[in-house]
């Protein structure tokens, strides 16, 4: 399976200040057909997880454009550019290239 | 957008079978590609298989080939998750959404806990 690590972990972060997380892949995620299925996520408490970004850069319907995803083959990362209070949850990285579909371990972004 | 609505709480013991419920509302059910995916407490979420109405076939994660059956009813417009075989480390919410790997609308159900107790 395809093992995807995040960093960090766990992510403090000032409301209005801009935060960043990173997730890797074991493989290239680049598909054939040379698109790439590499999506984020957040889950905020008690809640069920809630698509941001696909293929990459992509922002699903509603999400506010402080959030943004960038990178290719291996390396990803997604970006807020100032975060507010609503931003506050776990953060997990998904890839769709390879079956099975994989998660990352997921970044908790709270409020310093 | 499909909204997902999953059947209620599982308590099971060990060796037995669950079988959870999503049924499907707006968008194009038969289209649509359902994945199951659960999440143990504190862990991230695990996809476990999923299924487009239109083929049938389903697609299982080899962890869980053998305990894990996906299908779906046009007819009602629902999709299931059946796992036998329960262990205690089965216990976890279990998710089904929507064309989550498709560059199109992503849909969640609100989860359906299973708890696998003696």
């Amino acid at each position: 399976d395809v093992v995807l690590t995040q960093s960090p972990l766990s992510l403090p972060v000032t409301l209005g200040q801009p935060a960043s997380i990173s997730c890797t892949s074991s493989q290239s995620l680049v598909h054939s057909d040379g698109s790439t299925s590499l999506h984020w996520f957040l889950q905020r408490p008690g809640q069920s997880p809630r698509r941001l970004i696909y293929q990459v850069s992509n922002r699903d319907s509603g999400v506010p454009d402080r959030f943004s995803g960038s990178g290719s083959g291996t390396d990803f990362i997604l970006k807020i550019s100032r975060v507010e209070a609503e931003d506050v949850g776990v953060y997990y990285c998904m890839q769709g290239t390879h079956w099975p579909l994989t998660f990352g371990p997921g970044t908790k972004v709270d409020i310093k | 957008q499909v909204q997902l609505v999953q059947s209620g709480a599982e308590v099971k013991t060990p060796g037995s079978s669950v079988k959870v419920s999503c049924r499907a509302s707006g968008g194009t059910f038969t289209t649509s590609t359902f994945s199951w995916v659960r999440q143990a407490p504190g862990q991230g979420p695990e996809w476990m298989g999923g299924i487009v109405p239109i083929f049938a076939t389903a697609k299982t994660a080899p962890k869980f080939q053998g305990r894990l059956t996906i299908t779906a009813d046009e007819s009602t417009t629902t999709a299931y998750m059946a796992l036998t075989s329960l262990r205690s480390d089965d216990t976890a919410v279990y998710y089904c959404a929507t064309d989550i790997n498709r560059p199109v609308g992503a849909s969640w159900g609100q989860g359906t806990l299973v708890t696998v107790s003696s």
